[in-house]
């Protein structure tokens, strides 16, 4: 079975300021990571993924994470924030036969102050 | 191309009613998830249609039903409504029907007052 934690259900920023969200999850058999953005009223747009290959994986918007398969974390970064970045992000895990449903974090609500 | 559609956008519905939302995939793709988004629950699997066939199934009860239609289209049902069931229904399609390869809709808001 997968599980995702997400910690802080609310980060605040600066903008220009470092943004770091945080995932853990629990996997048995090696995962597929997610990460996807929900702005109001909106679907969920994909970020960035993880599958295979480069543990280091670049998305849209700037944003980037590692898979760390030691600490079992994927978290995202992005090193300048922005006004637009104001969002909520949630983090999925799936195995890696992709056959299985994303199992989602509760998400964190990212707020971007001027 | 046209991404995945939802429809209606928004639904007022009260207890005891029954609703049915649609979602129509990107042209192409095969399969539609559903999924329920609630504040406290988050993001929870309902079902997924693959070619017409259930092929996943979440753990919700009996009430939501679905089906997939020749052309892919796919409508989830629910019976009974009640409070709990307020929510933003999502739906995502794929073509092979790979989790990792999911594009979703902008959801249906559903209040059951």
């Amino acid at each position: 079975a997968q599980s995702v934690t997400q910690l802080g259900s609310h980060v605040s920023v600066s903008e220009g300021a470092l943004v770091l969200l945080r995932c853990n999850y629990s996997s048995s058999v090696p995962p597929y990571l997610f990460w996807y953005v929900q702005y109001p009223n909106q679907g969920l747009q994909l970020l960035l993924k993880y599958t295979t290959g480069a543990t280091l994986v670049k998305g849209i918007n700037g944003f980037e994470a590692e898979f760390k398969k030691s600490e079992t974390s994927f978290h995202l970064t992005k090193p300048s924030a922005h006004m637009s970045d104001a969002a909520e992000y949630f983090c999925a895990v799936t195995p890696n036969s992709g056959n299985t449903p994303l199992v989602f974090g509760k998400g964190t609500r990212l707020s971007v102050i001027a | 191309k046209a991404g995945v559609t939802q429809t209606p956008r928004y639904l007022i519905k009260t207890r005891g009613q029954q609703v049915t939302l649609s979602c129509s995939p990107i042209s192409g793709h095969r399969s539609v998830s559903w999924y329920q988004q609630t504040p406290g629950q988050g993001l929870q699997f309902l079902f997924e249609y693959f070619s017409e066939t259930q092929r996943n199934k979440g753990n919700f009860p009996g009430r939501f039903s679905g089906r997939q239609f020749s052309n892919s289209r796919s409508e989830m049902n629910v019976s009974t409504l009640e409070l709990g069931d307020s929510a933003l229904y999502l739906c995502a399609s794929s073509f092979s029907g790979n989790y990792n390869e999911q594009f979703f809709g902008p959801g249906t808001r559903l209040t059951v007052l």
